[in-house]
Parts: structure tokens; C-alpha cells; sequence
């Protein structure tokens, strides 16, 4: 089975505070998402990135960067950490061929 | 652009009642056509998905969803609820397996004893 695993499942962080959240699947999936969830709202993609070095801007970049210098890994990064960010931020990865995604369990961010 | 609704953001059925989750895309091109499941702290996991072969798609727990063209819906059932289904549940759609999946807000199940 995949395994998708975030590096935190709690956070709790101050107003301009930089933050990482890492991501890391075992699989060796090219595909790799983050994905942000606020209730009412569903997910929203914040970036992606189809291969190491490369990276796409999603629905909600604003705020965020990422990166990617090894296939299995991938991190976001708030430069500057506002309260408006506090959300369950969602790690996931896909299947070639399929469109599937494949999850973490999520790293609940609250800002203060 | 695509987009996903699902009509009512909050459900409630009894438990050995039918589950009827609704969900309507639009999109501009046959789609990839998803439902992912979310128990309490956990992330999603895929339910079932449809992609251009059988119109109507068994997953897992007994679930199963049916696509309709003309309706541009991918309405999610089951039969008989139980207890264990009562999460969070997301419909969402992609145009290709290789572009980036739309979600839709969510539906969240409950199921009374």
C-alpha cells in the first residue's frame, strides 16, 4: 500500500512565524499535491508538482511556496504565517495513470 | 473551469436506511469522476471512481455511484447504512488521470441508530 506520511499532525504557530509542513510517500509516485480543507469549502489545491524541481501553482498559492528537491519528498512553506491560514493542510499523491489519490493524514495548522 | 456541487452539506439517515449523497459537475470534456471518504482525523480515501467505462461503479463498503451525461451527475448510494459510515464525503472530478482533481465542499454523513 501507499503510504503517504506528514511530518506533523498538530501545529500551533504565532502571526509571522515561518512554517514548514514536509510530506513524504513511499511509492515513487511522480505526482505529488497539497491541498488545503476548510469546512464548507472542501479541498483546495494550493500547489503540485509532477516532477523533482518542478512545481505548478494550484487554486489558492497566495501566501505559500513549496518545494521539491527529492522525489519522495515534498514540502509548503509559510514564509510568514498569517491567522487566516490556520486549516487542516492535506498532503496527497497519484497513482500513474489513474488520476487516484492517495492521502496523509492531514497536519491541523492553527496560527495565533 | 470545472466545478463540483453536492446538494446538502450535512445528511442524516437511520441506520439500515438507504444513503443518497448528491453530486453535479460541470465540465467541458468527459471527465474522471471520483468519491473519497474522510473519517474523523484521518485524510481521504478513495471510495470509487468512474472513468469512461461502466456507467455505474461499485466501490468499496458497498457503496456504489452511477454516472449520468445528460444529467452531468455522479450521485453516490448505498443500500443500507451502517453505523461505521458516518463520515465526511467528497465528490470530485478531473478532466484527465493526469490533471489536477477539483473537490467538491463535502457532505457530511450521519447515521442514526
Amino acid at each position: 500500500d501507499v503510504k503517504v506520511t506528514q511530518s506533523s499532525r498538530y501545529l500551533v504557530k504565532r502571526t509571522g512565524e515561518k512554517v514548514f509542513l514536509e510530506c513524504v510517500q513511499d511509492m515513487d509516485h511522480e505526482n505529488m499535491f497539497w491541498y488545503r480543507q476548510d469546512p464548507g469549502l472542501g479541498l483546495r489545491l494550493i500547489y503540485f508538482s509532477y516532477d523533482v524541481k518542478m512545481k505548478e501553482k494550484g487554486d489558492i498559492p497566495e501566501g505559500y511556496s513549496v518545494s521539491r528537491e527529492k522525489k519522495e519528498r515534498f514540502s509548503l512553506i509559510l514564509e510568514s504565517a498569517s491567522t487566516n491560514q490556520t486549516s487542516m493542510y492535506l498532503c496527497a499523491t497519484t497513482r500513474t495513470n489513474t488520476g487516484e489519490l492517495f492521502f496523509g493524514e492531514g497536519s491541523r495548522l492553527t496560527v495565533l | 473551469a470545472q466545478s463540483v456541487t453536492q446538494l446538502g452539506s450535512h445528511v442524516s439517515v437511520s441506520e439500515g436506511a438507504l444513503v443518497l449523497l448528491r453530486c453535479n459537475y460541470s465540465s467541458s470534456v468527459p471527465p474522471y469522476l471520483f468519491w473519497y471518504v474522510q473519517y474523523p482525523n484521518q485524510g481521504l480515501q478513495l471510495l470509487l471512481k468512474y472513468t469512461s467505462a461502466a456507467t455505474l461503479v461499485k466501490g468499496i463498503n458497498g457503496f456504489e455511484a452511477e454516472f449520468k451525461k445528460s444529467e452531468t451527475s455522479f450521485h453516490l448510494t448505498k443500500p443500507s447504512a451502517h453505523m461505521s459510515d458516518a463520515a465526511e464525503y467528497f465528490c470530485a472530478v478531473s478532466k484527465t488521470s493526469y490533471d489536477k482533481v477539483i473537490f467538491g465542499p463535502g457532505t457530511s454523513l450521519s447515521v442514526i441508530p
